[in-house]
């Protein structure tokens, strides 16, 4: 199956920072999410990416399918960006609408 | 609003007692399924449901059971927890298969002692 490879693993920034997230992929994707957990546990969608390149405020993203890698882009960092960035991938082909989920990166945005 | 919405949020129950994990969708969405996410291991597809009446077991059914009997609910049934069922479990639902967009609902913490 598709393998996904999320780097960091951690990260902590001050606020008002800027920061890349990747997320690396193994084979050919059809879908590409990128979500954010919460410390509450809920899990928000930020971006369904799986090629091109989209912005919503101080997030951005970016899908380079043909080389399997996608870019999550935070600016200006604030606190409430804490928590934990799943990139989900799914593969064409086939009925289930799984999606295969990263490690996730663990971002601390400190005051 | 579109969303997904799960009940209830959280629950502590016992070893052995059946319980149900409610899960509906407002977007008309002919997929839904079911996530565990555990420590470690992330998050993992339990069961998948294609439309009304169309179910399929995901990577960890053991345990669970689903029903679709109307579109917009697809609940989870536990009919007899076990403490490593203990999960923080989302629901989810899209238009169609793998290429389009999932949206997940705010989760479920079951603690099973």
């Amino acid at each position: 199956g598709i393998q996904v490879e999320q780097s960091p693993p951690d990260l902590i920034l001050q606020e008002g920072a800027n920061s890349t997230l990747r997320c690396n992929f193994s084979d050919s994707v059809n879908n590409l999410q990128w979500f954010h957990q919460n410390p509450w546990g809920q899990l928000i969608n930020l971006f369904y990416i799986p090629s091109g390149t989209k912005q919503n405020g101080r997030l951005s993203a970016t899908t380079v399918a043909t080389e399997r890698y996608s870019l999550l882009y935070i600016s200006s960092s604030q606190t409430t960006d804490s928590g934990v960035y799943f990139c989900a991938v799914a593969g064409g082909g086939g009925a289930t609408n799984k999606l295969i989920f990263g490690t996730g990166t663990l971002l601390a945005v400190q005051p | 609003e579109a969303q997904v919405t799960q009940n209830p949020r959280y629950l502590i129950t016992v070893t052995g007692k059946k319980l149900t994990v409610t899960c509906s969708q407002n977007m008309n969405h002919e997929y839904m399924s079911w996530y565990r996410q555990d420590p470690g291991l992330g998050l993992r597809q339990i069961y998948y449901s294609m439309n009304v009446e169309v179910t399929d077991k995901g990577d960890v059914p053991e345990g669970y059971k689903v029903s679709r009997k109307e579109k917009r609910n697809f609940p989870l049934i536990l009919e007899s927890p076990s403490p490593n069922q203990t999960s923080l479990y989302f629901c989810a639902s899209s238009f169609g298969p793998s290429g389009f967009e999932q949206y997940f609902g705010p989760g479920t913490r079951l603690t099973v002692t």
